[in-house]
């Protein structure tokens, strides 16, 4: 079936530092969803995109929808303890929506 | 409003023994989703139902039934089981036209031995 394959897998950055992680399809999606998931939590809707090449941001969360409308991006900036997680991406298809296994993200002080 | 509520949060079943979670949302949600989150394995649909009175398997339905019991709630049933069933389960819902996304719960951990 489709898949969305995210990258990295893991990030190990230093507080304050800025983060880059993207998410690619082999098909077209109309939509990208981007979800945080915090330890012993569910996924949470961060950021969703529903035009090619829209940029859309949620405080220090910035998460762009490439125009060839295959991929998507996510930056952080400046980040802080909290923004540890795991950050899924996610799309439509047929009658559900599919996830990225995730971009893990560790803080180190 | 609650979201999607998930019972219970953590269970220890031995190998072979029966139990159902249970889900339930108050959002008005038509749509409803069984995932299981494993290490490096992401979020794995089980089973889902797009309205109330349907349901379809996902991507790993072995050793798994579900029921739609109303809109509001969807139950996940393990007959008999396995050590491959350990797992972190999540439930979520979502509204007609859902590239809105999916509401999830808090997860129910589940350790079978």
């Amino acid at each position: 079936g489709q898949q969305l394959n995210q990258s990295p897998q893991s990030m190990f950055i230093q507080e304050g530092e800025d983060v880059s992680m993207n998410c690619t399809s082999s098909s077209i999606f109309n939509t990208w969803l981007w979800y945080k998931q915090e330890p012993g939590e569910g996924p949470v809707l961060l950021i969703a995109l529903y035009k090619a090449g829209e940029l859309t941001s949620n405080g220090r969360l910035t998460a762009q929808f490439g125009i060839t409308r295959k991929d998507s991006f996510l930056n952080i900036s400046a980040s802080i303890p909290s923004d540890v997680g795991i950050y899924f991406c996610a799309g439509p298809w047929g009658d559900k929506i599919i996830f990225g296994k995730g971009t893990r993200l560790h803080i180190l002080p | 409003n609650a979201g999607v509520t998930q019972t219970p949060k953590f269970q220890v079943l031995k190998t072979g023994q029966s139990m159902t979670l249970q889900c339930a949302q108050d959002m008005n949600h038509n749509s409803m989703y069984w995932y299981r989150q494993d290490p490096g394995m992401g979020l794995r649909l089980i089973y889902y139902s797009a309205s109330e009175g349907t349901t379809d398997k996902g991507e790993v339905p072995n050793g798994y039934n579900v029921s739609r019991l109303n809109k509001r709630e969807f139950s996940l049933r393990l007959e008999s089981a396995a050590p491959s069933q350990t797992s972190v389960y999540f439930c979520a819902s979502s509204d007609v036209g859902f590239d809105y996304g999916y509401t999830f719960g808090s997860g129910t951990r589940l350790t079978v031995v």
